[in-house]
């Protein structure tokens, strides 16, 4: 079955240091992948895709089919980072999302 | 801001009682979503439209009922058959277009039960 993987629950690092949220995902056909990010008293709002390979605020990801992962990455995490991080799968360009379960990250001043 | 709203942002529902949430999008969107969210799970797709006066279930559509007689309007219904109503739920909008569109979520409506 599909799935999205998000094993780590909250994700704690100290403003500065290098930032990835781990994200895997099993499906065997065509996926697109998505990273949504919901912060504090805001709504879920799509960070990035990765059919775009750009970066947004800082944070970057690719996918890697081989090892079926969608890493989100931030070279210099900062406080304004600290939200609730959602990897999400399409299939086959379906209009449906399977999301992970989440990862809180909280950046440290 | 505009976009996405849904009401109420808090809802009782007695034992044996259908109630309805609201989700209302000025977008100008085609497709709208309705998720649950339970503490430390992701968010699960309950049903979708893709058009007016059409609608798809999604994995967990027992217990719920959904109308999309309006491109706008695309209200939840929780009926008395689903046994586990508490949780927060997400309505959510996407244009119609190639690919996976982003979708753009309201801020939720909570649930509890009497």
């Amino acid at each position: 079955a599909q799935r999205v993987t998000q094993p780590e629950k909250l994700l704690s690092v100290f403003k500065g240091a290098p930032v990835e949220l781990k994200c895997n995902y099993s499906y065997s056909g065509s996926p697109e992948l998505f990273w949504y990010v919901q912060y504090s008293r805001q709504r879920l709002q799509l960070l990035l895709r990765h059919i775009s390979r750009e970066s947004i605020k800082g944070f970057t990801a690719d996918l890697n089919k081989g090892e079926t992962s969608f890493h989100l990455k931030k070279p210099f995490a900062q406080e304004e980072d600290s939200a609730m991080y959602y990897c999400a799968l399409s299939m086959d360009s379906s209009y449906k999302l399977i999301f992970g379960s989440g990862t809180r990250l909280l950046v440290r001043p | 801001d505009g976009g996405i709203t849904q009401s109420p942002k808090y809802l009782f529902r007695k034992e044996g009682q259908n109630v309805t949430l609201s989700c209302e999008q000025n977008l100008n969107h085609d497709a709208m979503y309705w998720y649950r969210q339970d503490p430390g799970q992701g968010l699960r797709l309950i049903y979708y439209s893709q058009i007016v006066n059409d609608f798809q279930k999604g994995d967990i559509a027992e217990g719920y009922s959904v109308s999309r007689e309006k491109k706008e309007s695309f209200p939840l219904t929780v009926t008395s058959a689903q046994k586990n109503p508490t949780a927060f739920y997400l309505c959510a909008s996407s244009t119609w277009g190639q690919g996976n569109q982003p979708q753009h979520f309201g801020d939720g409506t909570r649930l509890s039960i009497l």
